[in-house]
């Protein structure tokens, strides 16, 4: 059972918008940042978002990131094949001092 | 360009120690800006925070592990260490090594290791 509770899985077809939502408490992305992570089928997970929006250098802008209370999401957008992977949150807890991630949503493409 | 490689067995007994260790290349460990950590994905699952550690010493342990757990820091060879005692099946996982920003509230993972698999099992 994570703290952040995403959606086990999501589909879209190339070229639509899907997004992906996160939701947790006033402990972790309530109070802290969210920060977003794509794990490509047998490889380490890559920073896609962080700070709730930010891009780091390299990362398409396809790729965005809200944040709204105590609940997050990414959404991306002119789906492609490639983005098919495992998309997971993670925040900051500040009762648990320690980090929190979400359970991780399969996105497939189509 | 930041490298973290990990090392250590691949098989570990149930009951007994866990122990890896990261080597970073293309930073200093002793740099004011960063925690390291460690983080599992246990087969199929999930990704797990097991614990960061500063270039002091200084520790966030996840509680779940904490009694199990420590984690050491070996500045004259770049690289920081994981210890987990009595593990059982439930410890089989792959063990990445990141690293994140100080301090703990405004970092974020900024780069990974690709990660050992580790098995319990007699």
């Amino acid at each position: 059972q994570s703290v952040l509770t995403q959606p086990p899985s999501a589909s879209g077809t190339p070229g639509q918008t899907v997004t992906i939502s996160c939701s947790g408490s006033i402990s972790n992305i309530g109070n802290n940042f969210v920060h977003w992570h794509q794990q490509l089928p047998g490889t380490a997970p890559k920073l896609l978002i962080y700070r709730n929006h930010q891009w780091p250098s390299g990362v398409p802008d396809r790729f965005s990131g809200s944040k709204s209370g105590t609940s997050a999401s990414l959404a991306i957008s002119g789906l492609r094949s490639e983005d098919e992977a495992d998309y997971y949150c993670a925040a900051w807890d500040d009762t648990l001092r320690g980090w929190v991630f979400g359970g991780g949503t399969k996105l497939t493409v189509l | 360009q930041l490298q973290l490689q990990e090392s250590g067995p691949g098989l570990v007994k149930p009951s007994e120690t866990l122990s890896l260790t990261c080597a970073v290349s293309g930073d200093s460990i002793s740099s004011s800006s960063n925690y390291w950590v460690w983080i599992r994905q246990p087969p199929g699952k999930g990704l797990e925070w097991i614990g960061s550690i500063y270039h002091t010493g200084s520790t966030y342990y996840n509680p779940s592990l904490k009694g199990r757990l420590s984690m050491s820091v070996d500045t004259s060879k770049n690289q920081f260490s994981l210890r987990l005692s009595s593990v059982t099946a439930a410890d089989t996982a792959v063990y990445s090594c990141a690293r994140h920003g100080y301090p703990v509230r405004v970092g974020f993972f900024d780069f990974w290791g690709q990660g050992i698999l580790v098995t319990v099992s007699s």
